[in-house]
């Protein structure tokens, strides 16, 4: 079983503000990286997913960051929203085969301040 | 619109009682997932299926089943033997060429006991 830790566990932010948080991951047999945004009463979506160490994705104001030698991704939100509150979950597959499920991380709870 | 599906959103249990919940995808995707989640733990595997008539255990298999008979569905039974079923339960999908695929999930069902 794949060890994903998720720091913080809640996080609470002014609109407005920047803000990340972290994602660690055993970096022996390194598969891919994925992280999710888990609005209430909606389903999880993907917002990306990282298979490079360096790799560094975008989507819109969301930002990640992939090191894959000392295990870690970083979540980057710039000027945080309301609609941006959620929980961001971390995950790993468990092999390179593409369906051998994902261990995920506990999430960190992201709560925007008007 | 594809998607996933999952009903009931509400289902109770009496004990020694068996039921199924349902998982029907209409994203063409060879592989399906399911998860489950408790309070304070991430989504934790409870099975996947790589293609039809095939599916392995996941980290928390012991007193559930399932069935892969056909892409589009995937039944998750929790049977008598499954001593805390009372959790949430997500059922996802995705491509299944490589672990770079993002998987895209359902929006739940909430099991509880009675």
């Amino acid at each position: 079983i794949l060890n994903v830790e998720q720091s913080p566990q809640s996080l609470h932010v002014q609109e407005g503000d920047s803000t990340n948080f972290t994602c660690s991951f055993p970096s022996s047999n390194f598969y891919a990286l994925h992280w999710y945004r888990w609005e209430t009463a909606k389903s999880p979506e993907a917002l990306f997913v990282m298979t490079l160490n360096g790799d560094e994705k975008k989507k819109g104001r969301i930002s990640a960051t992939l090191n894959t030698k000392e295990g870690y991704s970083y979540l980057y939100i710039k000027g945080s929203q309301p609609e941006d509150s959620a929980t961001y979950l971390c995950a790993s597959p468990l092999s390179g085969g593409g369906a051998d499920g994902l261990t995920f991380g506990k999430g960190t709870h992201l709560i925007i301040q008007p | 619109d594809g998607g996933i599906t999952q009903s009931p959103k509400y289902l109770f249990r009496k004990e020694g009682q068996n039921v199924t919940l349902s998982c029907e995808q209409n994203l063409n995707h060879d592989a399906m997932y399911w998860y489950r989640q408790d309070p304070g733990q991430g989504l934790r595997l409870i099975y996947y299926s790589q293609i039809v008539n095939d599916f392995q255990k996941g980290d928390i298999a012991e007193g559930y089943s399932v069935s892969r008979e056909k892409k589009e569905s995937f039944p998750l039974t929790v049977t008598s033997a499954q001593k805390n079923p009372t959790a949430f339960y997500l059922c996802a999908s995705s491509i299944a060429d490589r672990a770079g695929q993002p998987q895209h999930f359902g929006d739940g069902t909430r099991l509880s006991i009675l």
